[in-house]
């Protein structure tokens, strides 16, 4: 257990309102990261973050921002949520050492339960 | 040519019989190499990571190819709670990349 929860782990909304999202760790880990898992796709990175107020972008990150201004919370914000929005978002961390150096990352990812979130 | 691909499935098994999955990968740069598990609606969880000399946990064994780029997970004597969709990942350190195969799912059938 990697200490992650996600919060709100369902929601509804509609189209064109913010929506935040909030992950949550436990353990001091320095590397989290957003993702968002739909059919046919799997999963794919949005943001991620590698340290307080560090954070870059992933593959999918149109329509998303986040913030870290403490270690163990991460925000997803949906500025101007929209129907291709409606996904399911799972929050990682990771165990990759700081050292960044490519013969020593290790990346084990460990996710959080996830959040349903539906843009009608 | 996708970076990871596996072959979405669905295999259906009888328990107690045997099953392989294998994963393919383009980037000759990828290093580590994990298989996870994902039950229907819940997060990808970590199975076991996967070595260059093979690996065995309990039924699972895991074996890499760096020549051929595959990856292949064996189950043995499956059981029912087995059924599940099998995630391939690779990591790509050079490139600062994790990348998550679409999985395959697996149904084990009484």
């Amino acid at each position: 257990d990697a200490g992650i929860t996600q919060s709100p782990r369902h929601k509804v909304t509609e189209t064109g309102t913010p929506v935040t999202l909030r992950c949550h760790q436990t353990e001091n880990h320095r590397y989290m990261y957003w993702y968002r898992q739909d059919p046919g796709h799997g999963l794919r990175l949005i943001h991620y973050s590698y340290g307080v107020k560090d954070t870059d972008k992933g593959e999918v990150s149109d329509g998303y921002s986040v913030s870290r201004s403490k270690t163990e919370d991460f925000l997803l914000t949906l500025e101007s949520a929209t129907s291709s929005q409606t996904s399911v978002y799972f929050c990682a961390i990771s165990l990759k050492l700081p050292s960044m150096t490519a013969s020593r990352s290790t990346d084990t990812q460990y996710f959080g339960p996830g959040t349903r979130l539906t843009v009608l | 040519r996708k970076e990871v691909e596996q072959d979405p499935g669905p295999f259906n098994v009888p328990e107690g019989a045997t099953v392989a999955f294998n994963c393919t990968y383009s980037n000759s740069a990828s290093q580590s190499f994990f298989w996870y598990r994902q039950d229907c609606r819940k997060e990808p969880k970590l199975l076991m990571s996967v070595y260059s000399s093979g690996n065995e946990d309990g039924r699972f064994t895991a074996q890499l190819n760096r020549a051929s780029q595959y990856i292949s997970l064996l189950i043995r004597d499956s059981k029912l709670s087995d059924s599940a969709t099998y995630l391939c990942v690779v990591n790509i350190p050079r490139d600062d990349k994790i990348i998550f195969g679409k999985g395959t799912r697996l149904h084990i059938l009484p």
